[in-house]
């Protein structure tokens, strides 16, 4: 157990509709981190927070946004869906400022978009 | 920007056998951070292994460890006595280790190989 939750596991909807991906990091991580993994692909950097701050961000989508809250959890929201913006996405936490740590990843969200 | 290159979309080896994944990067920076991460069927990303780019000497954590050629940006990972749990996708990522102002300590990851262990 890597100690990032995520939630929902499994998230069905249709084109055009909005949804919120949570992710609640380990006790004590700072930094959050998102990642978009679509099939045949690696894992794309979306967006990074830093003690509810935007730190760097990806190739994200100006349809997508996210936040980070002052209990450190966050959220991406994905609006006006896509077909191809089915994936499994993924969030990520690491001890602040610290290069040589690595990320520790939740079990992410599978997002299917029909 | 850095990019992180797995040209072995696939490899196969039969357990208790060595077989080493190919990762080679670009990079202008002299400072840096690699990594190894497995994600098996369960989609988990766990960290295998990691490397500091000042440190010569080669990571090594159990059955894992890494060969880093820093002039030739190449850092393979070699898997020894291959068990059936082994089995899953890596990937090899890479994270700046340059502190500038509104630097990101974000990885960035090649797409990946699929190790498969034959019984």
């Amino acid at each position: 157990d890597s100690g990032v939750t995520q939630t929902p596991k499994h998230l069905i909807t249709a084109t055009g509709q909005r949804v919120t991906l949570r992710c609640s990091p380990r006790s004590g991580d700072l930094s959050v981190y998102w990642y978009q993994q679509s099939l045949d692909q690696g894992l794309q950097f979306l967006i990074q927070y830093y003690n509810g701050e935007e730190r760097a961000k990806g190739n994200i989508l100006e349809r997508f946004s996210a936040q980070q809250f002052p209990d450190l959890h966050s959220e991406l929201n994905l609006s006006s869906l896509e077909l191809g913006d089915s994936a499994l996405y993924f969030c990520a936490s690491s001890v602040a400022q610290a290069y040589n740590s690595p990320l520790h990843f939740g079990n992410g969200t599978r997002l299917t978009v029909t | 920007a850095q990019t992180v290159t797995q040209s072995q979309p696939e490899m196969s080896v039969q357990e208790a056998e060595t077989v080493t994944l190919s990762c080679t990067y670009d990079t202008s920076e002299s400072d840096y951070y690699l990594f190894w991460y497995k994600q098996p069927p369960s989609r988990q990303m766990i960290l295998v292994i990691r490397q500091e780019a000042y440190k010569q000497q080669n990571a090594t954590e159990n059955r894992f460890s890494v060969n880093f050629q820093k002039a030739a940006k190449s850092f393979s990972l070699k898997i020894s006595d291959s068990q059936l749990g082994d089995a899953a996708m890596y990937f090899c990522a890479y994270r700046s280790g340059r502190r500038t102002q509104g630097g990101s300590e974000k990885l960035v990851f090649g797409k990946g190989t699929k190790l498969t262990v034959n019984p």
